[in-house]
C-alpha cells in the first residue's frame, strides 16, 4: 500500500530558529508537495518537485526553501521560523499527471 | 488559472439522511477533479476521481459525485450518511496539460453527522 511518512507529528521551535520538517514516500512517485492547511483557507501549495534536484515554487514560497537529493526523501526548510509560520504542514506525493496525490499523516508545527 | 469553490463551509445533517457536498470549478482549459476526506488529525485520503468518460463517478463509502461541465460543478452525494462520515471535504482541480501537475484545492466543507 502507498505510504507518506512524515517524521514528525507534533512540533514546537523558537522564533528564529532554522526548522527541518522531512517527508519520505515509498512509492517511486515522481512529484512531492508541501503544503500548509489553515483554518477557512484549506490547503496552500508551498512548493513542489517533480524530479530529483528539481523544485518549483508554489502560491506562498516565501519564508521557505525545499531539498530534494533523493527521489524519495522531500524536505521543507523554514530559515528563520516565524510566529506566522504555525500550521498544519502536509506533505503529498503522486506518479503522473492526473493520478491523484497521496499525503502524509501531516505536522502540526508551533513556533512560540 | 484554476480556481475551486466550496460553497458550504459546514454541512449539519442528521444521521441517515443524504447529503450533497458542493463544489464549483473554474478554469481555461479541461481538468481532473477530485474529491478528498480527512479525518480529525490526519492527512488527506481521496474518495473519488474524475478523469474522463462517464460523469457520475463512484468512490469509497458510499460515495459519488456527478461532473456537469456545462455547470462547472463536481457535487459530492451520499444517499444516507453513517456517523464516521463526520469529517472535513475537500474538493480539488487539476488541468489537463502538459508540464507539472498543479492541484488546487477548495477551502473545505466540515461534515457534521447529528446522532
Amino acid at each position: 500500500d502507498v505510504k507518506v511518512t512524515q517524521s514528525s507529528r507534533y512540533l514546537v521551535k523558537r522564533t528564529g530558529e532554522k526548522v527541518f520538517l522531512e517527508c519520505v514516500q515509498d512509492m517511486d512517485h515522481e512529484n512531492m508537495f508541501w503544503y500548509r492547511q489553515d483554518p477557512g483557507l484549506g490547503l496552500r501549495l508551498i512548493y513542489f518537485s517533480y524530479d530529483v534536484k528539481m523544485k518549483e515554487k508554489g502560491d506562498i514560497p516565501e519564508g521557505y526553501s525545499v531539498s530534494r537529493e533523493k527521489k524519495e526523501r522531500f524536505s521543507l526548510i523554514l530559515e528563520s521560523a516565524s510566529t506566522n509560520q504555525t500550521s498544519m504542514y502536509l506533505c503529498a506525493s503522486s506518479s503522473t499527471r492526473g493520478q491523484p496525490q497521496h499525503f502524509g499523516d501531516g505536522t502540526r508545527l508551533s513556533i512560540l | 488559472a484554476q480556481s475551486v469553490t466550496q460553497l458550504d463551509s459546514q454541512v449539519p445533517v442528521f444521521e441517515e439522511a443524504p447529503v450533497e457536498l458542493r463544489c464549483n470549478y473554474s478554469s481555461s482549459v479541461s481538468v481532473y477533479l477530485f474529491w478528498y476526506v480527512q479525518y480529525p488529525n490526519q492527512g488527506l485520503q481521496l474518495l473519488l476521481k474524475y478523469l474522463s468518460g462517464s460523469t457520475l463517478v463512484k468512490g469509497i463509502n458510499g460515495f459519488e459525485a456527478e461532473f456537469n461541465k456545462s455547470q462547472t460543478s463536481f457535487h459530492l452525494r451520499k444517499p444516507s450518511v453513517h456517523i464516521s462520515d463526520t469529517a472535513e471535504y475537500f474538493c480539488a482541480v487539476s488541468d489537463i496539460g502538459r508540464g507539472y501537475q498543479k492541484v488546487t484545492f477548495g477551502t473545505g466543507t466540515k461534515l457534521q453527522v447529528i446522532p
